[in-house]
């Protein structure tokens, strides 16, 4: 199957600071990118979709200007959590698909603490 | 969006075969059936996926009922790698929820040496 990496694997930032996380498809080119949050013991929550060259549809109750996503190229998105707060510690996942919406790829996610 | 609703934990022996059952009572016409597994601190890896047929692949079997309101993974011969949560989301292939996957809690499968 096709090849999806986020960077960092694992980041610990102080509250009020920015953190960037980005995914990557490697060997195809992702039309759509999709950005989950998994807290501990739960399932995996969507938080926004994002098609190449235009703005990331949030779901409801996720906060666009907290979490900044831009999905510049085909083979890039990354995702920016504003101001941070240790309620946002959580494991951040990705996933990519190309025209073919029946297989999404996962990306090992990032595991992101908040001091 | 359609829902789906497993059972919260399975257990199974080695070398023993492994079914999954979950539920999508409301699904759609155009909602694909997928079954992803993850385990602990990674992505969900893609298992299987089907629409109405059941589907064979190198990892396992997919058994869809005639109503599409169940779908069964079939895990031939469980080994010890195969201990992980399991989850069955369907995948919109029409709508405004286009190729949205919407994950319920999942099963975690405990295999036994």
């Amino acid at each position: 199957g096709a090849v999806v990496s986020q960077h960092p694997s694992r980041v610990i930032c102080k509250s009020g600071t920015s953190v960037k996380i980005e995914c990557r498809s490697l060997d195809f080119q992702a039309t759509t990118m999709f950005w989950y949050r998994q807290f501990p013991k739960q399932s995996l929550m969507l938080m926004a979709t994002s098609n190449e060259g235009s703005k990331a549809t949030y779901e409801q109750g996720v906060e666009k200007d907290k979490f900044l996503i831009n999905h510049a190229s085909l083979t890039l998105s990354t995702l920016t959590v504003t101001s941070a707060h240790p309620e946002d510690s959580s494991f951040y996942i990705c996933s990519a698909s190309s025209d073919d919406y029946y297989e999404q790829y996962f990306g090992p996610g990032t595991r992101l603490t908040v001091t | 969006d359609a829902k789906t609703t497993q059972p919260n934990s399975m257990e199974s022996n080695e070398e023993e075969p492994v079914h999954l059952p979950c539920n999508h009572s409301t699904i759609s016409g155009t909602d694909y059936i997928h079954w992803y597994r993850q385990l602990p601190s990674q992505g969900p890896e893609y298992v299987i996926h089907g629409l109405t047929s059941n589907v064979n692949n190198r990892m396992a079997s997919l058994a869809i009922a005639e109503d599409r309101k169940s779908s069964t993974l079939i895990l031939h011969r469980a080994t010890l790698r195969d201990a992980a949560v399991y989850y069955c989301p369907l995948i919109n292939a029409g709508g405004t929820s286009y190729g949205k996957l919407t994950f319920g809690q999942g099963t975690i499968l405990t295999v036994h040496p």
